[in-house]
């Protein structure tokens, strides 16, 4: 009965590939985000989506790229990894369109790459 | 944009004693200050939140002070446990969340 889930935990993987994570959560929320965290703990905002459509794109290579089937699932694929892409990076979905409730986050998949 | 500032980066105390961590921000239109906790490992968990329309909010061990007017707000814990070592977060959100840089607290039995 997990409310935000992400797979997989854990990618390790060489440079240059391309690779995806998933995102599903079963809160009924509308808005779904995906966060960047490197090795100084920083939590850095990439993408969020209100019912599937993109609302927020922070500075971010565009070989990311988000896809929202459905309100409940936010994907990231990313072409062409970088040693700079190793991270742990969380999903989170939260109610509304506005800034002002609660976000719930996955328990994050710790990307590394060789 | 809104800019989310957090002090103090790490934090040792003894347990049983207070620890107190403070978040200044810059956008005025800020309305919701939520504090998440992230214990080594584990994804970021919201542990008590503050609107705007209020000064002071208690759960229990944790407390948060709001003050709109100099833009700034601060987690109070008291009587440290171990188990409350971990990072916590700050965030300011209006339409958008913006979060602190986090503080590494360390409860030292």
């Amino acid at each position: 009965d997990t409310a935000v889930s992400q797979t997989p935990k854990y990618l390790v993987t060489q440079m240059g590939n391309d690779k995806s994570i998933k995102c599903e959560q079963n809160l009924g929320h509308d808005t779904m985000y995906w966060y960047k965290q490197d090795s100084k703990k920083f939590l850095k905002i990439m993408f969020s989506y209100n019912n599937k459509e993109l609302i927020i794109n922070e500075t971010v290579p565009n070989r990311f790229s988000p896809k929202s089937p459905d309100k409940a699932h936010l994907n990231l694929h990313i072409n062409s990894l970088e040693l700079g892409d190793s991270a742990v990076y969380f999903c989170a979905s939260s109610q509304g369109l506005a800034g002002n409730q609660p976000q719930h986050f996955g328990d994050g998949t710790r990307l590394s790459i060789l | 944009g809104e800019n989310v500032e957090q002090h103090p980066s790490t934090l040792s105390v003894q347990e049983g004693d207070s620890a107190v961590i403070k978040c200044t921000y810059s956008d005025s239109a800020s309305n919701y200050f939520p504090w998440y906790k992230q214990e080594l490992g584990k994804r970021p968990q919201l542990i008590i939140d503050i609107r705007s329309n209020v000064g002071e909010k208690k759960d229990q061990r944790i407390a948060v002070t709001l003050n709109k007017t100099a833009k700034h707000f601060s987690l109070h814990i008291t009587e440290t446990q171990p188990e409350d070592s971990a990072v916590y977060f700050c965030a300011a959100s209006g339409n958008k969340f913006y979060f602190g840089s986090g503080t590494k607290l360390n409860v030292k039995p």
